[in-house]
């Protein structure tokens, strides 16, 4: 069954510094793949998306992740952070009618 | 358009007790997934249920039960709490089963903590 691992546990860093999340998938074929985040005393939400086309997505707030399918990665950026996007992210992906998700990193944007 | 609703959103019980909690999808949505979330766990798969059908439960024991209503409203059930329920549970609901789109709208979750 296709699961995900999250490799940064806790990620702190300063405002316009740049971000990136690593996400890897357990094995290749179709697959999609999903970031989602949540902020402090919020609901998740699905941050971006993807399905097949274009491997570098766009997502919302800035957001973009690029699969790469040699790599089995499907990491997320942003090139430059800010305070409100402290929050805890989430990789997912699809299997056997559920989500999947890693184990999540949570990001603290100092001011 | 409202997102998914959960009750309670806080509710203290003791060993023992047993708790229902409830959600309520988006208007349209078919399909509802329950997820734990703890500090240690993270996110863990509960159930997903798709026209009062469950599609898939996940590795939790048998005091973990759910049901799903003809207007898609889900309820949770947990009996005979124990200390390590205390947990976040979030209700997801989506058009279609999550196997598909994958694209699930969380409600704030029901925090149950059981002392």
């Amino acid at each position: 069954a296709q699961s995900v691992s999250q490799h940064n546990h806790h990620v702190i860093l300063s405002e316009a510094a740049s971000l990136e999340l690593g996400c890897n998938y357990s094995y290749g074929g179709t697959v999609n793949l999903f970031w989602y985040v949540q902020y402090p005393g919020q609901h998740l939400q699905l941050l971006l998306k993807y399905f097949s086309g274009d491997p570098l997505v766009k997502g919302i707030k800035g957001f973009e992740a690029e699969f790469i399918k040699s790599k089995f990665s499907f990491n997320l950026r942003k090139p430059s952070v800010q305070w409100s996007d402290t929050a805890e992210y989430f990789c997912a992906v699809p299997n056997d009618y559920k989500l999947s998700f890693g184990a999540g990193t949570t990001v603290t944007v100092r001011a | 358009k409202a997102g998914v609703t959960q009750t309670p959103r806080y509710l203290i019980k003791t060993r023992g007790q047993q708790v229902t909690l409830s959600c309520s999808p988006i208007s349209g949505h078919r399909s509802v997934s329950w997820y734990q979330q703890t500090p240690g766990q993270g996110l863990q798969f509960l159930f997903e249920y798709f026209s009062e059908t469950q599609r898939n439960k996940g590795n939790f024991p048998g005091r973990f039960s759910g049901r799903q209503f003809s207007n898609s409203r889900s309820e949770m059930n947990v009996s005979t709490l124990e200390l390590g329920d205390s947990a976040l549970y979030l209700c997801a609901s989506s058009l279609h089963p999550s196997k598909r789109t994958g694209e699930l709208f969380f409600g704030e979750g029901s925090r149950l903590t059981v002392l």
